[in-house]
């Protein structure tokens, strides 16, 4: 499974947009990248995924370029409930998975 | 549509004993995933269950086993606890044979502490 590598933490101001970005230079062709985000005590919260280019809800977004060597998770205008732990996965159809592996994360911390 | 549920929330436990964690799958889901997370830490992965089979494990010894039910819940067994073995258990569901990613649905955790 490709290991990711994202920054260990950042810090935001509410109203303001987050950018936080992953690499996954060894990623595979068919896997594909999600993002997960997480409270303290309490399972993660799949956020959004996608394969390539860019894909967006109505909570974030997700710009792949097209080497998909890396990501970038966007959450616009944070507020302080945005304050949590934010995973970077990649992989493939987990049958074809060993591994789902989460790496530490990265914590935002928005502030007032 | 109820999510992934977990029980019990909470436990306590003592070394050498021997735990059973709980989980019910999301509606329309038939895979579980477990993985344990350590305080400070991303959740490290343990196994995973289809048609009541064990599909995939991590690197855990075999202190920790599984099972599958037909109606797709799961349990997660620890024997010979140790004190390494405090963390938040969480189950994750997610739907196989679909043609596409297979998103997993994580649970609330149960949060083990062996004393």
């Amino acid at each position: 499974l490709a290991k990711t590598t994202q920054p260990i933490s950042m810090d935001s101001y509410e109203g303001q947009e987050v950018n936080i970005t992953c690499s996954h230079n060894n990623i595979a062709t068919n896997d594909y990248i999600t993002w997960y985000q997480q409270f303290p005590s309490q399972g993660p919260r799949f956020i959004i995924q996608g394969y390539k280019t860019k894909v967006t809800n109505e909570v974030a977004s997700l710009f792949i370029p097209a080497d998909r060597k890396s990501s970038t998770l966007s959450l616009p205008r944070v507020s302080l409930s945005d304050t949590a732990v934010y995973y970077c996965l990649v992989g493939g159809v987990s049958y074809n998975n060993n591994d789902m592996r989460f790496g530490a994360g990265t914590r935002l911390t928005v502030k007032p | 549509d109820a999510g992934v549920t977990q029980s019990p929330t909470h436990l306590i436990k003592t070394r050498g004993q021997q735990v059973t964690l709980r989980c019910s799958p999301k509606s329309g889901h038939d895979t579980v995933s477990w993985y344990q997370q350590a305080l400070g830490q991303g959740p490290q992965f343990i196994f995973q269950y289809y048609e009541e089979e064990e599909r995939q494990r991590g690197n855990f010894p075999d202190r920790f086993s599984g099972h599958q039910f037909p109606n797709y819940s799961s349990e997660l067994n620890v024997n010979a606890l140790l004190l390494g073995d405090s963390a938040l258990y969480l189950c994750a569901s997610s739907r196989s044979g679909g043609a596409d990613y297979e998103t997993q649905y994580f649970g609330p955790g149960t949060r083990l502490l062996v004393l």
